[in-house]
């Protein structure tokens, strides 16, 4: 069985400061792990993803995540908050079988 | 290509009427899934189809949702009957290969 834990519901910046949002997998296999973001009343949309290849995997709008085995983490990063960021991002995992497995989501708000 | 498509965007209806929910896929892609999303339970993975074949039903909360998928560029969730408790956004996604989803913008239901 595999899970995902993101460890914060709510994480709160100001603009311009970074951004961390946490997320630590369980599974029996190697996964492979996706951060998605959804903007209000949006669908859900595809920030990265890490499929065992280059283990510091960049994504789109300036976010980028370090999958670390020894820690089972995929945390998520920016260097610097734009107001645009503002949403709420998914963690997901799977091992391949199509069983997808989501966190229970992070909700961003940028303060400015 | 124009993405997954889902129609309606939203809808309101009355408890005990007949809901029907339907999506497009994205052209070429040979996966496509279901979900519903709410505040309490957040995302949930209600059924999934390859090659318009349903896969994995286990997800569908009781025989009041059904599901269908008669060519590789159309599905439908229909809700018979529909109830408050069923009041979510729903998400179609499809995908080829790599696991990675391509979401649509999602229905959103209200039961009154």
């Amino acid at each position: 069985a595999q899970s995902v834990t993101q460890l914060d519901s709510h994480v709160s910046v100001s603009e311009g400061t970074p951004v961390l949002l946490r997320c630590n997998y369980s599974s029996s296999y190697s996964p492979s792990l996706f951060w998605y973001v959804q903007h209000p009343n949006k669908g859900l949309q595809l920030l990265l993803k890490y499929t065992s290849a280059a283990t510091l995997v960049k994504g789109i709008n300036g976010f980028e995540a370090e999958f670390k085995k020894s820690e089972t983490s995929f945390h998520l990063t920016k260097p610097s908050a734009h107001m645009s960021d503002a949403a709420e991002y998914f963690c997901v995992a799977t091992t391949g079988r199509r069983a997808l497995t989501f966190g229970s989501g992070t909700r961003l708000q940028v303060q400015p | 290509d124009a993405g997954v498509i889902q129609s309606p965007r939203h809808e309101v209806t009355e408890m005990g009427q007949e809901v029907t929910l339907r999506c497009k896929p994205i052209s070429g892609h040979d996966y496509l899934f279901w979900y519903r999303q709410t505040m309490m339970r957040g995302l949930e993975l209600l059924i999934y189809f390859n090659n318009n074949v349903p896969i994995d039903d286990s997800g569908m909360p009781e025989d009041r949702f059904s599901a269908k998928m008669p060519n590789a560029s159309f599905s439908t969730l229909k809700i018979q009957p529909s109830e408050p408790r069923d009041s979510a956004v729903y998400f179609c996604a499809s995908s080829s290969g790599a696991n990675v989803l391509t979401f649509g913008a999602g229905s959103r239901l209200t039961v009154l």
